[in-house]
This record gives C-alpha cells, structure tokens and sequence, in this order.
C-alpha cells in the first residue's frame, strides 16, 4: 500500500497566488481529514470529510481556504488568495473511522 | 490551555542512552491515548495506542505506561539509535467516536554519536 499521497511537496509562492494542495488518501478509507502544523500552534484539525462529505470545516481559519472530495480517492485544499501567515506544513490523513488516523507526507508552503 | 501539556519540549541524548517523556493532559472523558513519531520531513506515525485500562504497551525499544487516574503517560526509548532522532507527539482521544483529537505540541528528541 502506497500509504496516503500529498502533493506538492514543497510549495513557494507569493502573496496573493492561489494554491492548491491535493490528497489521495489510503484506499478503502472512508475518512479524510486536513491538518495544519505550526511551530506555534502545533497540530491543527482544518477540515473532516467522511464518505466524501464535509462533516466538520470549523477550523478552516477564514473563507479564503477552501475544500473539496469529488470521490472517494481524491481531496483537494485550496487557498486563495494566499497570505504569508498561511506558511506551515499541511498534512492529510485518511482512516477507516473510527480506526487509527494515517498522515501523509505533508506539503510544506512559503507565501513570501 | 492546551488539553495536551508535553515535556520537556525538547533533549539532547547521547546514543545508546535511554530517555523518558512526559505526557499530561486534561481531556475529558478519555478513551485512548496514542505516541507519535514524526521524523523531520514526515508525517506522524502511531508508535503505541493505549486504552483506559492499559498501564503498560512496548513497541520494540519504545515503552509507553498511562496513569488513567492521574492522566499522566510517558514514553520510554531504551538504548537510543541515531534513527530515533524526531518529534514524539501525544494525541487523546475523548471517545473512540471522536474524529477530532487532542495534540501536544511534541518532544524533539536529537541522539547524536
């Protein structure tokens, strides 16, 4: 098993572009979810999807970020338009809920 | 307040030594408790998941114990690698429903040679 599948990797862009971080999360798993890490703020819950449907955005910070599970095998975060308070590592984890939570590598973004 | 307080929030350690980690939280109810391990890079992958009634998980070197009535967990590596250099995070689960879970801020662990 590929284990779940972030991409980009690494993300620089400057304030004001629009970013899009994907997801492909471990087959069969029925629940995706977006975190956000920081330095300060450690670990954050940004969004959870269950079956494909937005279950819980209440921390997705403001309404420039946005996201979206067309199916079942693929998720993506968007944001627009991007702000350098915006820079951490994002990470998606998928799991068979209420099973253990797999991370994905992560997407490390520099808003400059 | 954090629900999930770590520490120290960081050690140095020399290979071949063991070291202890510290977990309290306040989270309320409680149903699980899991030590992750995030390399540099990586994302965060589970070590050990301990229930209510458990006192005690090993994981090759890693040893985690839970102190449900005093809500105090630990994680013991014994004999250090190299390989064990990362961040160790404590995450709580309230009820074994709950999707959203409580994170520490981590423990970064440098061994060096």
């Amino acid at each position: 098993d590929a284990g779940v599948i972030q991409s980009p990797r690494h993300e620089v862009t400057e304030m004001g572009q629009e970013v899009t971080l994907r997801c492909k999360p471990i087959s069969g798993h029925n629940s995706l979810f977006w975190y956000r890490q920081t330095m300060m703020r450690g670990l954050e819950l940004l969004i959870y999807f269950n079956n494909n449907v937005p279950i819980d955005d209440s921390g997705m910070p403001e309404d420039r970020f946005s996201a979206k599970m067309p199916n079942a095998s693929f998720s993506t975060l968007k944001i627009q338009p991007s702000e350098p308070r915006d820079s951490a590592v994002y990470f998606c984890a998928s799991s068979f809920f209420p099973a253990e939570q797999y991370f994905g590598p992560g997407t490390r973004l520099t808003v400059t | 307040k954090n629900q999930v307080e770590q520490s120290p929030q960081s050690l140095i350690i020399l290979e071949g030594k063991n070291c202890t980690l510290q977990c309290n939280y306040t989270v309320s109810p409680f149903s699980n408790l899991r030590w992750y391990k995030q390399d540099t890079g990586r994302g965060p992958v589970s070590l050990t998941i301990m229930t209510f009634s458990e006192n005690t998980k090993s994981n090759g070197r890693y040893t985690a114990t839970l102190d449900a009535d005093t809500k105090q967990s630990s994680l013991h590596i014994t004999a250090s690698q190299l390989s064990d250099s990362a961040s160790y995070i404590c995450v709580v689960s309230a009820r074994p429903s709950d999707y959203k879970l409580s994170f520490g801020a981590g423990t970064t662990v440098t061994v060096r040679a």
